[in-house]
């Protein structure tokens, strides 16, 4: 059974306080891995998408890599723009195609 | 610009009434896919279709049914509605079957009574 654990559950920073979000799958033949940033009573909206092990993307104050075990994002100087819900998630490469998603890192920025 | 608009944003219904929730695309995609989020939980998937006349079971899928007659629609249904199934529902599509994004409509927030 895929499972997808992100951690810490929460998590408060002052305005330019840098820090990352952990995702830790376990997944039969990974396909994709997925981050997600969601605003409440909104959908979510897609940040990354990243392949294999050693791949690093990035955006703007956001950046994310990937190992074979975890993932993170990591956030540089961020801005109270930036406080969401952050949700991973998993897609393995047979069987249903649906994401498998983490329960989320729910951030908040303090100016 | 393309989009994925759910209707209603908001319902409340009483247990056992059938309930069916919309939900149309204009990316032309021919993956589509219902998740229900539940505090606890995160988002579950319910059902997902590949094109017109394809349906398939997710994780959660007992009590809800989904028919595909075009590529837009993805309407979802809840046979006989019961209080488990209050939640957020989202639908969503996608371009491939595999390894890219799917985009997320606003929701609908159900409230079985």
């Amino acid at each position: 059974e895929d499972q997808v654990t992100q951690s810490p559950e929460a998590l408060r920073l002052q305005e330019g306080e840098s820090s990352s979000l952990n995702c830790s799958y376990t997944v039969s033949g990974l396909r994709g891995l997925f981050w997600y940033r969601q605003d409440p009573g909104k959908g979510p909206e897609f940040l990354f998408t990243l392949y294999s092990a050693g791949e690093e993307k990035e955006k703007e104050r956001l950046k994310a890599t990937l190992t074979k075990k975890e993932s993170f994002l990591h956030i540089t100087a961020p801005k109270p723009e930036d406080s969401a819900t952050y949700l991973c998630a998993v897609q393995r490469g047979g069987g249903a195609d649906g994401l498998t998603f983490g329960k989320g890192t729910h951030l908040i920025i303090q100016p | 610009d393309a989009e994925i608009t759910q209707s209603p944003r908001h319902k409340i219904t009483e247990t056992g009434r059938q309930v069916t929730l919309a939900c149309h695309q204009t990316w032309n995609h021919n993956n589509m896919f219902w998740y229900r989020q539940d505090l606890g939980h995160g988002l579950r998937l319910i059902h997902y279709s590949y094109g017109v006349q394809d349906t398939n079971k997710g994780e959660v899928s007992d009590g809800y049914s989904v028919s595909r007659s075009n590529t837009e629609d993805l309407p979802l249904t809840l046979e006989s509605a019961a209080s488990s199934q209050t939640s957020v529902y989202f639908c969503a599509s996608s371009e491939y079957v595999r390894g890219t994004e799917a985009f997320f409509g606003q929701g609908t927030r159900l409230t079985v009574v």
